[in-house]
């Protein structure tokens, strides 16, 4: 089944404790992304990556850092969470079609 | 850079009624406008996409018209359900965007039994 996951579900952490969000993708899909989701403020872009090893900053990707070792996986690293970080993140991927798909989201909650 | 306004960011409608949400685009240059929809607790879907050689495009209850000149597509739902209850959001792109879309802010769809 042609799907997105997305590693944890929920979380949450206290404020300065490194953690990693995991994404894969099982369609070959060249470009991926990450987005966070507040009430009322829509989806905002993170980062994105057109391929392995191309990454580039999307509308807010203070706090956040990237990787695109494999053209699979595009995990979302935040070095020293801080509580207004607190939100829902979606994982995305896309070919040429330029149709995303979602993975199902995490929500993370920092204390 | 491109920039897409959605309006309204709420619309309320009697179940059985029609909706119709609008976006506009800044970039002329856009030539792929998607809309996705978002259920309480879900993920973002893609439900129906248009293309700029396009004017409209309908799949059973919903369609998506666009005005090239005026910079702006809607989407119209007709017979609403409570299932089409839900955010949507529009997005925009062009063939060199690398892909990105550019997205609206959402709009809430109530409908009202």
């Amino acid at each position: 089944e042609a799907q997105v996951t997305q590693n944890p579900r929920y979380l949450i952490t206290v404020t300065g404790k490194k953690l990693t969000v995991t994404c894969s993708q099982n369609m070959n899909h060249e470009y991926m992304s990450w987005y966070r989701q507040d009430p009322g403020l829509g989806l905002r872009q993170i980062y994105y990556s057109m391929n392995v090893e191309v990454t580039d900053k999307g509308d807010v990707p203070e706090g956040y850092k990237v990787s695109r070792k494999e053209k699979r996986n595009f995990p979302l690293i935040l070095e020293s969470p801080s509580p207004n970080q607190t939100s829902l993140y979606f994982c995305a991927s896309s070919s040429r079609t330029y149709t995303q798909y979602f993975g199902p989201g995490t929500r993370l909650t920092v204390l | 850079g491109e920039n897409v306004e959605q309006h309204p960011s709420t619309l309320s409608v009697q179940e059985g009624d029609s909706a119709v949400i609008k976006c506009t685009y800044s970039d002329s240059a856009s030539n792929y406008f998607p809309w996705y929809k978002q259920e309480l607790g879900k993920r973002p879907q893609l439900i129906i996409d248009i293309r700029s050689n396009v004017g409209e495009k309908k799949d059973q209850r919903i369609a998506v018209t666009l005005n090239k000149t005026a910079k702006h597509f809607s989407l119209h739902i007709t017979e609403t359900q409570p299932e089409d209850s839900a955010v949507y959001f529009c997005a925009a792109s062009r063939w060199d965007s690398n892909y990105q879309l550019i997205w609206g802010a959402g709009t809430k769809l109530i409908i009202k039994p």
